[in-house]
């Protein structure tokens, strides 16, 4: 497993700015993803971030709105910009050495007013 | 693509009682399966998974689950229940060249009645 923590754990934000969420890892994972779970909702992988890279996005998510970066193996960053009440959710990180298994972060819980 | 499907979204029951939530999956590759469980307020806590072999597999806080290939099917059990087991229940999945990309289901709410 990992130990993994994020900042913030959770924040109120007024629409049209920006929050940057950390992720760091105890030690170095081949992995990193960053999901959302919207209220009352399951996961949805937004992005696998990539070391040295431009991440990966999936469908419905872009660079634009979710800029990640990831500068080495320990530490990534996802930044929600330009936010709307949609954007409430809570955000996880996720790491895998393995490339099965994930293990997952506590989550930065975010509320857009 | 896979996809999976939790079909009970609540589950009442009662502390000692034996508990089953349910979880089945397409895919068109052979998969790795999971349960994670989620308390209020945190992350994710990996439960079990199913790379290979037995199809029989025990996780931690005495939950097991099994993986039908035939049924498409990775229920997961506990043979009793306690309160602290009240939380949302994640079956995922993964498979194929796209392991690294899970596919989550909707959630199972169980609730241990003391």
């Amino acid at each position: 497993s990992a130990v993994i923590s994020q900042k913030p754990s959770r924040d109120i934000c007024q629409r049209g700015t920006s929050l940057t969420i950390q992720c760091q890892v105890d030690s170095q994972v081949t992995m990193m993803f960053w999901y959302r779970q919207q209220p009352g909702q399951s996961l949805t992988l937004i992005a696998t971030a990539n070391q040295g890279s431009e991440a990966t996005y999936e469908s419905g998510f872009v660079i634009d709105k979710f800029p990640i970066s990831r500068p080495n193996l320990t530490f990534s960053t996802l930044t929600v910009s330009n936010m709307s009440p949609e954007d409430s959710s809570i955000y996880l990180c996720s790491v895998s050495r393995t490339g099965y298994e994930q293990y997952f972060g506590p989550g930065t819980r975010l509320t857009v007013t | 693509a896979q996809s999976v499907t939790q079909l009970d979204s609540q589950v009442p029951v009662f502390e000692e009682a034996p508990v089953e939530l349910r979880c089945n999956y397409s895919s068109s590759v052979s998969v790795y399966l999971f349960w994670y469980v989620q308390y209020p307020n945190q992350g994710l806590q990996l439960l079990l998974k199913y790379l290979s072999g037995s199809t029989l597999v025990k996780g931690i806080n005495g939950f097991e689950a099994e993986f039908n290939k035939s049924q498409t099917s990775f229920h997961l059990r506990k043979p009793s229940v306690h309160i602290s087991d009240t939380a949302e229940y994640f079956c995922a999945v993964s498979g194929g060249t796209g392991a690294n990309n899970l596919f989550f289901g909707t959630g199972t709410r169980l609730t241990v009645i003391p």
